[in-house]
């Protein structure tokens, strides 16, 4: 059983560049989550996907946007990258299904580090 | 103010003791969910255990245990038996109603080092 799968694992970019994250998530999973977390920090939310539509979004600007695509799978994209963007991001996977959310763990992948140049 | 607070940046154990990590929380609203999760330097974030605010006893977990302080705000992860693998980032995070969804909030994490 496929836990969270990102891709790539690291990444390095220069100021200004847009930069596109991949998630597909555990089996049987239908709602993927993405989170930022810098260096010393915990993560940031930045938004989730159900049903190929933004079911809620964080405290983070335009330049973040996402999808999800009909096998739940998601990319996270950012534009006009900042060095400040630099982090680690990770994506979560739940599932929604017939399901109460407030007590559905989510399940995390190894995430991609982001370095920007 | 600050929604999920750890106040221990860092905190070292002796291999075998038991160890507890502090997490107080702000909402007000009566249903929410509390979390840990643990962090190796691999990255990736791995689910440890899981209180409700309506649940009346503590959760436990193995090796893992939430002393759910509901009055106080407070939820506690107590590690029993330390073992060297436990060296890693821990993660206290609420679940709270925002917008029609449960966004969860994490704090800032506790560094935990097992000595052998």
């Amino acid at each position: 059983d496929a836990g969270v799968t990102q891709s790539p694992t690291h990444l390095i970019k220069t100021r200004g560049q847009q930069v596109t994250l991949r998630c597909s998530p555990k089996s049987g999973h239908d709602t993927v989550s993405w989170y930022q977390q810098a260096l010393g920090q915990g993560p940031q939310f930045i938004f989730q996907y159900y049903e190929e539509e933004e079911r809620q979004r964080g405290n983070f600007p335009d330049r973040f946007s996402g999808h999800q695509f009909p096998n739940y799978s998601s990319e996270l994209n950012v534009n006009a990258l900042l060095l400040g963007d630099s982090a680690l991001y990770l994506c979560a996977s739940s599932s929604l299904r017939g399901q109460g959310e407030i007590n559905q763990p989510q399940h995390f992948g190894d995430g991609t580090r982001l370095s920007i140049l | 103010a600050q929604k999920i607070t750890q106040t221990q940046p860092g905190m070292f154990v002796q291999e075998k003791e038991a160890v507890t990590l502090d997490c107080t929380y702000d909402t007000s609203d009566p249903s929410y969910g509390l979390f840990w999760y643990k962090q190796p330097s691999s990255g990736e974030m791995i689910f440890l255990i899981y209180q409700g605010s309506y649940d009346q006893q503590n959760a436990t977990e193995g090796r893992y245990s939430l002393n759910f302080q509901k009055a106080r705000k407070s939820a506690n992860l107590v590690i029993s038996a330390s073992q060297l693998g436990d060296s890693a980032m821990y993660f206290c995070a609420m679940r709270e109603r925002s917008g029609g969804s449960y966004i969860p909030t994490f704090g800032r994490g506790t560094s935990l080092i097992v000595h052998p």
